[in-house]
């Protein structure tokens, strides 16, 4: 255990549908990304906060894809009008930033779209 | 552009030496993280170089070469836990670059 948590841990939806993802940071964490891991990839980076300030936004995250972080604590990811394409594990990682900005993943909610 | 090559898999018997090669091509470099990733689970921390030469830490040591752009990962007395995916990572600036990992699988 990492100290980060998600939740939920796995989400089976209908194409179509909305989902939302949670992720608790270890607490004195600034820091928080967002990743996607499909079978037999390394993680691919999403985005990034700074405290609740989102810095950067891949280009693999369309316009489909939000991530909040309101009161620079926990985050969540939306992802609106599913496809089958999005099925991943969504990797969350926190990071203090110094002194070398190790990140600290959480388990992951793995993501299946029917 | 970031390119991250590590070999796909590989296969070690217990009580052996494995080493893990990784080379990379990369727009920035702030140093280069190893992370152990279990079937199902999150990656964890294994090493970080950000300057030349080689880290020790217990059963597995990491090595950098910047010049060449290029990191092994090595594991000594090889166990079962072992039997994970290895992933190589290039930070640049905060964000890590992955590459797609490489299977070890320990046979007894």
């Amino acid at each position: 255990d990492t100290g980060v948590s998600q939740d939920p841990r796995h989400k089976i939806t209908k194409r179509g549908q909305n989902v939302t993802f949670r992720c608790d940071p270890i607490s004195e964490h600034n820091r928080l990304y967002w990743y996607r891991q499909t079978l037999g990839q390394g993680p691919e980076f999403l985005t990034y906060f700074q405290n609740e300030a989102q810095l950067e936004k891949s280009r693999l995250l369309s316009d489909r894809f939000s991530a909040e972080r309101p009161k620079g604590s926990f985050s969540t990811l939306e992802i609106q009008r599913t496809e089958q394409g999005d099925s991943a594990m969504y990797l969350c990682a926190s990071s203090l930033g110094t002194p070398y900005n190790e990140q600290f993943f959480g388990p992951g909610t793995r993501l299946t779209v029917l | 552009g970031q390119n991250i090559d590590q070999p796909t898999e590989m296969t070690a018997t217990e009580g052996a030496i494995v080493q893990i090669n990784c080379t990379y091509q990369t727009s920035g470099f702030n140093g280069l993280f190893w992370y152990q990733q279990h079937a199902g689970e999150a990656p964890t921390f294994l090493s970080y170089n950000v300057l030349d030469g080689l880290e020790e830490k217990g059963r597995f040591s990491s090595f950098l070469s910047r010049s060449k752009g290029y990191s092994y990962l090595l594991l000594k007395e090889l166990q079962m836990k072992d039997s994970a995916s290895y992933l190589c990572a290039v930070l640049n600036d905060y964000k890590l670059s992955f590459g797609a990992g490489t299977t070890v699988t320990v046979r007894a």
